[in-house]
């Protein structure tokens, strides 16, 4: 149990479109959504945080207009890169918690890998 | 800030031998604290979680403690395997942040067979 995926694993863009990333969870509800990055030999850094039906909360220095977070309902939310540029490419990994766990424990998924050329 | 800090950044170790990889936090109000293992490319395996109110936490060859006056968490190999070799991340939730998981820097560990 307590599966979360993320599509695409990977993608290629070009410097100036846009990226959308979707995380499920496959077998819980997840109210709250958490969105990561990390760059290369380093630790994970929360983006945001998404709850079901309102707006995301952003971490400090993270663009909300850049990084758009929906979380329309409580099995899927997305993550989309906006006018993507080389310094953007990143591993984007994205969490969830499930509505019924105690523990506030959180189920990642297997990541996707944005390269921006 | 609350922080977390893992020690030693590195680890290269032969294969067989037990060892201990080390996280501090900088407040002793938290809801829980997480091992995780990272591969290459790969995204995060949760391997132990501790609530706040639990001293340890088993699963295999894998034990962790938690002292919360201390601010210290251990996680503990036994008998380590050339498959073990992976990046070891821990992280807490701080109650000053609500839910959201503060990660360290990670250990890189070798089992050299």
């Amino acid at each position: 149990g307590a599966v979360v995926s993320q599509h695409p694993s990977r993608v290629i863009c070009k410097s100036g479109t846009s990226v959308k990333i979707e995380c499920r969870s496959l077998d819980f509800q997840a109210t709250t959504m958490f969105w990561y990055r990390q760059f290369p030999k380093q630790s994970l850094m929360l983006m945001a945080t998404s709850n079901e039906g309102s707006k995301a909360t952003y971490e400090q220095g993270v663009e909300k207009d850049k990084f758009l977070i929906n979380h329309a309902s409580l099995t899927l939310s997305t993550l989309t890169v906006t006018s993507a540029h080389p310094e953007d490419s990143s591993f984007y990994i994205c969490s969830a918690r499930d509505l019924l766990a105690v523990g506030y424990e959180q189920y990642f998924g297997p990541g996707t890998r944005l390269t921006v050329t | 800030k609350q922080e977390v800090t893992q020690i030693p950044a590195a680890l290269s170790v032969p294969e067989g031998e037990n060892l201990v990889l080390n996280c501090s936090f900088t407040d002793s109000a938290i809801y829980n604290l997480q091992w995780f293992r990272q591969d290459p490319g790969k995204g995060l395996t949760s391997l132990l979680l501790i609530q706040s109110s639990q001293r340890e936490q088993t699963s295999g060859r894998l034990n962790a403690s938690l002292d919360k006056s201390s601010g210290r968490s251990t996680l503990y190999i036994a008998a380590s395997q050339p498959g073990d070799s992976a990046t070891y991340l821990c992280a807490v939730i701080y109650m000053e942040y609500g839910n959201k998981l503060v990660f360290g820097a990670g250990t890189i560990l070798r089992v050299k067979s």
